[in-house]
């Protein structure tokens, strides 16, 4: 299985709700990544898990809570977004994080729009 | 600071040609160099690395090259189909540090029938 899921493809949600973003692998990936994407801009990192552990946050705002509850889910819990925080949200795998030369494997995103 | 760029302009190309991409960067040292194609609302899907001490790679109708001397990448579609139609993105990573990578903001590619 070389495929990443994640679900839900889209999400609707007020400034006020509490909601998460799910992301799976059975590659045997030790390294997963969330980034965000706005329209025709090139994906920008927010997190990296390595070994299940945080070791990279880009400066995100606290709205945004990663967690990795084991080596192969990847969870982006998401509370009091604003409207600027609608983007396609993707969520990526790779062998290794611990140096580069590894190629990173994406799903197919979450299109999430805060009204 | 780190700059990565790629044309902003989409090129359009008819299809049996060789379309060629360039990825310039500037302030950076990158180990490795990966190429890869998104199509719209969908994730990036990878298509080819390179590494610094590598001149050339190909695969299939892909070919990449790097130079870092001139701190270049240039990256051919052979024979292109309008099945190619798609931004391309190039990244650029160091040798350490998380697997980090640093996108272009791509170029997009339309192949006219």
């Amino acid at each position: 299985d070389t495929e990443v899921t994640q679900t839900p493809k889209h999400l609707v949600m007020g400034m006020t709700n509490k909601k998460s973003l799910k992301c799976e692998q059975h590659m045997g990936h030790r390294a997963m990544y969330w980034y965000k994407q706005k329209a025709k801009k090139p994906p920008e990192l927010m997190f990296v898990y390595s070994y299940e552990k945080l070791s990279i946050n880009e400066s995100v705002p606290s709205r945004f809570s990663p967690e990795c509850p084991n080596s192969s889910l990847l969870n982006l819990h998401l509370h009091a977004l604003q409207p600027e925080d609608s983007a396609l949200y993707l969520c990526a795998s790779s062998q290794s994080g611990l140096r580069g030369g590894n190629e990173q494997f994406f799903g197919p995103g979450t299109r999430l729009t805060v009204l | 600071s780190q700059k990565i760029e790629q044309n902003s302009e989409a090129l359009n190309i008819q299809e049996g040609k060789t379309a060629t991409l360039t990825c310039n960067y500037t302030n950076y040292s990158p180990a490795y160099l990966q190429w890869y194609r998104q199509d719209p609302g969908r994730g990036p899907v990878f298509l080819l690395l390179i590494r610094e001490n590598e001149k050339e790679k190909r695969k299939e109708r892909l070919k990449v090259t790097f130079d870092t001397t001139l701190k270049q990448s240039l990256f051919h579609i052979t024979a292109s189909q309008p099945a190619d139609s798609a931004t391309y993105l190039c990244a650029l990573s160091l040798r350490y540090g998380n697997n980090r990578l640093a996108f272009g903001k791509g170029n997009q590619v339309v192949v006219i029938p």
